[in-house]
C-alpha cells in the first residue's frame, strides 16, 4: 500500500515562496502522475498541477506563472514550489498519486500540511 | 474551467436511509467524472471514477451514475461511518475541476 507524507514549513511570509515535498513510501514513484491538491480554508479543493515520473507538468493556468512541481525519483519523492504567495495561499496542502494514466482521479492521499501565509 | 455544482450544500439523514447527491458541470464532461468522500480531519478518499466504476475497498452501497452534464451519486443504506463530505471532480479537461461538496449530518 503507498503512502504519501508531505513536508515543509508551515508558516510562511507573504511574498515569499512556499516548499512542500511528498515522500512516496511503499510503492514507486515510477510509472504514475503525481498531484498536489489544495482545500481553502472554506474547504474547497483546488488541483494545482501534476507531474508525471519521468517530468512532464501541467499546471492550473490560475497559479501557472508561480508554481513549479518537480520529481526526484532517486529519492522516490516530488516537490512544490508555490511563489509570491499572499494570504489567498493560505490552505492545507496534500500530495496524491493518480490512479492511472488514463484516470486523473486520485486514489492515494498524503495526510494534508497546513500552510499558513502571515507575517 | 470547467465550474462544477453540487446539490443540495448540506442535508441530515438517518442511519439506513437510501441517500443521492447530484453534481453539475456547466458543460460536458462525458463519463469524466469522480466522487470523493472526506471525513473531518482527514483526507478525501476516492470511491467512485468514470460515473460508475467503484474504486477497490469501496463498499457496495455506494454508486455513481450520469454522463454529459448531470451525475449523481447514491449511498443506498446509511451508515455511521458515511457522514462526512462528499466531492465530485471532473477530469474531462484540464485544469481538473471540484465540486463544492455536500455534508451529510446526522438526523
Amino acid at each position: 500500500q503507498v503512502q504519501l507524507q508531505e513536508s515543509g514549513p508551515g508558516l510562511v511570509k507573504p511574498s515569499e515562496t512556499l516548499s512542500l515535498t511528498c515522500n512516496v513510501s511503499g510503492g514507486s514513484i515510477s510509472g504514475y502522475y503525481w498531484a498536489w491538491v489544495r482545500q481553502t480554508p472554506g474547504k474547497e479543493l483546488d488541483w494545482i498541477g501534476h507531474i508525471y515520473y519521468r517530468g512532464y507538468t501541467n499546471y492550473n493556468p490560475s497559479l501557472e506563472s508561480r508554481v513549479t512541481i518537480s520529481v526526484d525519483t532517486s529519492k522516490n519523492q516530488f516537490s512544490l514550489k508555490l511563489t509570491s504567495v499572499t494570504a489567498a495561499d493560505t490552505a492545507v496542502y496534500y500530495c496524491a498519486r493518480q490512479l492511472n494514466s488514463a484516470s486523473c482521479v486520485f486514489d492515494s492521499w498524503g495526510q494534508g500540511a497546513l500552510v499558513t501565509v502571515s507575517s | 474551467a470547467i465550474r462544477m455544482t453540487q446539490s443540495p450544500s448540506s442535508f441530515s439523514a438517518s442511519t439506513g436511509d437510501r441517500v443521492t447527491i447530484s453534481c453539475r458541470a456547466n458543460q460536458s464532461v462525458g463519463s469524466y467524472l469522480g466522487w470523493y468522500q472526506q471525513r473531518p480531519g482527514k483526507a478525501p478518499r476516492l470511491l467512485i471514477y468514470a460515473a460508475s466504476t467503484l474504486q477497490d475497498g469501496v463498499p457496495s452501497r455506494f454508486s455513481g451514475s450520469g454522463s454529459g452534464t448531470d451525475f449523481t451519486l447514491t449511498i443506498s443504506c446509511l451508515q455511521s461511518e458515511d457522514f462526512a463530505t462528499y466531492f465530485c471532480q471532473q477530469y474531462y479537461d484540464y485544469p481538473r475541476t471540484f465540486g463544492p461538496g455536500t455534508k451529510i449530518e446526522i438526523k
